[in-house]
């Protein structure tokens, strides 16, 4: 089993839509949860940190499960800026150096 | 402020070959890991500095190995190219323990690797 699992997608959606990203982790012991935003050929850069008590950051929602060991991130009335691949990613326990583990990626593609 | 840099942008080899890659961190920043990412993936972690040690490795052969200097800034060296290691090399920074959030990464813009 993978450590971090998404759905590859693409998800195909229209300007204005609401869009919901799911992601699994392996590991119980994990510690922090991250997503990452990667345009196509570019590095992946931070969008938020995800909180056990969820966080909302503009029209982004990160929620974390920790019973059910999933992430999920909620897009609000998408923009055609927001095509890009979201990155799940987990750090798992290392005793104080963090490495992070990344999910394969979500491709979204939003469309006028 | 710079953000993490990397050289070059995109280096061509043929098989066989060794390669040298360079990272510099963010400014405030004294730990150092790198990544490979093959098309289609999530990158993937190779290993990290701190304090001029390597403090974690991920699964890759002994072809990869680094180096973390007295400013931070680190090389990843490959040996023996292979066809397989063509990808993006990344290169992220993260500040020293103590200040919020130790355990968020910044990555550089990356150096793509082509192994003919």
């Amino acid at each position: 089993r993978k450590e971090v699992e998404q759905d590859p997608g693409p998800f195909n959606v229209p300007e204005g839509a609401t869009v919901a990203f799911n992601c699994t982790y392996s590991n119980s012991a994990s510690q922090s949860f991250f997503w990452y935003r990667q345009d196509c050929r570019k590095e992946p850069k931070l969008l938020m940190s995800v909180y056990s008590s969820g966080n909302e950051d503009g029209r982004f929602t990160a929620q974390l499960n920790r019973a059910s060991q999933y992430i999920s991130l909620l897009i609000r009335d998408s923009k055609l800026s927001d095509s890009a691949t979201y990155l799940c990613v987990v750090v798992p326990p290392q005793g104080g150096f963090q490495k992070l583990v990344f999910g394969t990626g979500t491709r979204l593609l939003v469309s006028p | 402020d710079a953000g993490v840099t990397q050289s070059p942008t995109h280096l061509i080899k043929t098989r066989g070959q060794q390669v040298t890659l360079r990272c510099s961190p963010k400014s405030g920043h004294d730990t150092v890991s790198w990544y490979q990412q093959a098309l289609g993936q999530g990158p993937q972690f190779i290993f990290q500095y701190y304090e001029e040690e390597e403090r974690q490795r991920g699964n890759f052969p002994d072809r990869f190995s680094g180096h973390q200097f007295p400013n931070y800034s680190s090389e990843l060296n490959v040996n023996a190219l292979l066809l397989g290691d063509s990808a993006l090399y990344l290169c992220a920074s993260s500040p020293p323990p103590g200040v919020p959030r130790p355990d968020t990464q910044y990555f550089g813009p990356g150096t793509r690797l082509t192994v003919l």
